[in-house]
């Protein structure tokens, strides 16, 4: 089992639409977690991060849901704009470990 | 520019030369990361620096693979005998701390012929 596993997708969507990416972790000791976002050929960005209390930034929502290991992004109102890879993110640290494990990424597609 | 800087941005090697990659973090960050992706892959850990100590090595990280932090600012990444399966791109990362957000440089890619 990966570490980190998200929705294969890819997702196309109309502008506008609401869309929902989920993610699950396999080491309950996991510490952080992110959304980053990968335009083609282009670096990771960091979207943000993810709190247990769940978190809300203008038109996109992350929630963590520690006891099912379960990570999902939910993006309101989809502009053309948000067409890229969306990755989960798991960051384990203890020790001198501090390295970021990405799922592979789902595709998200928005068309007008 | 004061974001992760990695140089060159793209490489194109014959196979069996050797390459090296630079990476200059974010100044005040202590933290240095490299990755690589593949395609239709996230990235994936190989080592990273604490200062100029690197603390750990991904097993992706064969006897080939070797990057220093001398003076704990900018880092190099070296790959000898290059084979067509290190064709990827390198991702430089840095970071202030242990549990801190982390920085992407825009890359190496590199593809061996």
């Amino acid at each position: 089992r990966k570490e980190v596993e998200q929705d294969p997708g890819p997702f196309n969507v109309p502008e506008g639409a609401t869309v929902a990416f989920n993610c699950t972790y396999s080491n309950s000791a996991s510490q952080s977690f992110f959304w980053y976002r990968q335009d083609c050929r282009k670096e990771p960005k960091l979207l943000m991060s993810v709190y247990s209390s769940g978190n809300e930034d203008g038109r996109f929502t992350a929630q963590l849901n520690r006891a099912s290991q379960y990570i999902s992004l939910l993006i309101r109102d989809s502009k053309l704009s948000d067409s890229a890879t969306y990755l989960c993110v798991v960051l384990n640290y203890g020790g001198s470990q501090g390295n970021l494990i990405f799922g592979k990424g789902t595709k998200l597609s928005v068309k007008p | 520019d004061t974001g992760v800087s990695q140089d060159p941005r793209h490489k194109i090697t014959k196979r069996g030369q050797n390459v090296t990659f630079r990476c200059d973090p974010i100044s005040e960050h202590n933290r240095l990361y490299w990755y690589r992706q593949t395609l239709g892959q996230g990235p994936e850990f190989l080592t990273y620096f604490q200062n100029e100590a690197q603390l750990e090595k991904s097993r992706l990280l064969s006897d080939r693979f070797s990057a220093e932090r001398p003076k704990g600012s900018f880092s190099t990444l070296e790959i000898q005998r290059t084979e067509q399966g290190d064709s990827a791109m390198y991702l430089c990362a840095s970071s202030p701390s242990l549990a801190g957000i982390q920085y992407f440089g825009a890359g190496t890619r590199l593809s061996v012929l």
